[in-house]
């Protein structure tokens, strides 16, 4: 089955500065890689996702990257705010066919801190 | 539009004891997910419905089980307790099967004493 490894487990930035995850997923066959963000009592929520058609998303200040030839993706999140202290998911899913097809498999999160 | 909806938010049941949790999907989503969220295991994929169909299945005992209704919305049962089911359990809605984005509710957080 599909195996997603996310690193840095902890990330810690000044506010203003850049913040880069990655994740590395193991499936061929995952074409959908969302990210979420996840605050203290909440579910995760989706707050950009790539597929394995396009290399690169941006939303404002944040961004995706996708590598399907080395199954790497990462988010960039620029000019960091305090209110992005959170813990972020990244994850991947499988088109039809595909064992995994329908569920996400997540890697294991980041807690990122924003310091003012 | 409202958001995926569980309900209770917060359980406390004793071992041996069966519970059962209820999500709400967003008006119109047909998928809902479930997953299991813990420390020590992170974010786990439990079961998909579709149709009132259970389409996929995570690696949990047959403890665990699922349904769907015709409104979409679905329940989640866990029977016989243990110490280990305690987590918080999220429900996730989508428009359609395949790559419509997941959306997911607060949780239901379960205590097992």
């Amino acid at each position: 089955g599909e195996n997603v490894e996310q690193h840095p487990s902890t990330l810690s930035v000044q506010e203003g500065d850049s913040a880069v995850i990655k994740c590395t997923y193991s499936d061929s066959a995952s074409n959908y890689f969302p990210w979420y963000k996840q605050e203290l009592g909440k579910g995760p929520q989706l707050i950009i996702d790539i597929r394995s058609n396009v290399g690169e998303k941006k939303d404002q200040r944040i961004a995706v990257t996708l590598n399907k030839t080395a199954k790497h993706f990462s988010l960039h999140i620029t000019e960091t705010q305090p209110e992005d202290s959170a813990v972020y998911f990244c994850a991947a899913r499988a088109n039809a066919g595909g064992t995994s097809y329908g569920k996400l498999t997540f890697g294991q999160g980041t807690i990122l801190t924003v310091h003012p | 539009k409202a958001g995926v909806t569980q309900t209770p938010r917060y359980l406390i049941k004793t071992r041996g004891q069966q519970v059962t949790l209820s999500c709400s999907p967003i008006s119109g989503h047909r998928s809902v997910s479930w997953y299991q969220q813990t420390p020590g295991q992170g974010l786990q994929f439990l079961f998909e419905y579709f149709s009132e169909t259970q389409r996929n299945k995570g690696n949990f005992p047959g403890r665990f089980s699922g349904r769907q209704f015709s409104n979409s919305r679905s329940e989640m049962n866990v029977s016989t307790l243990e110490l280990g089911d305690s987590a918080l359990y999220l429900c996730a809605s989508s428009l359609e099967r395949g790559l419509s984005p997941l959306h997911f509710g607060n949780g239901t957080r379960l205590t097992v004493t």
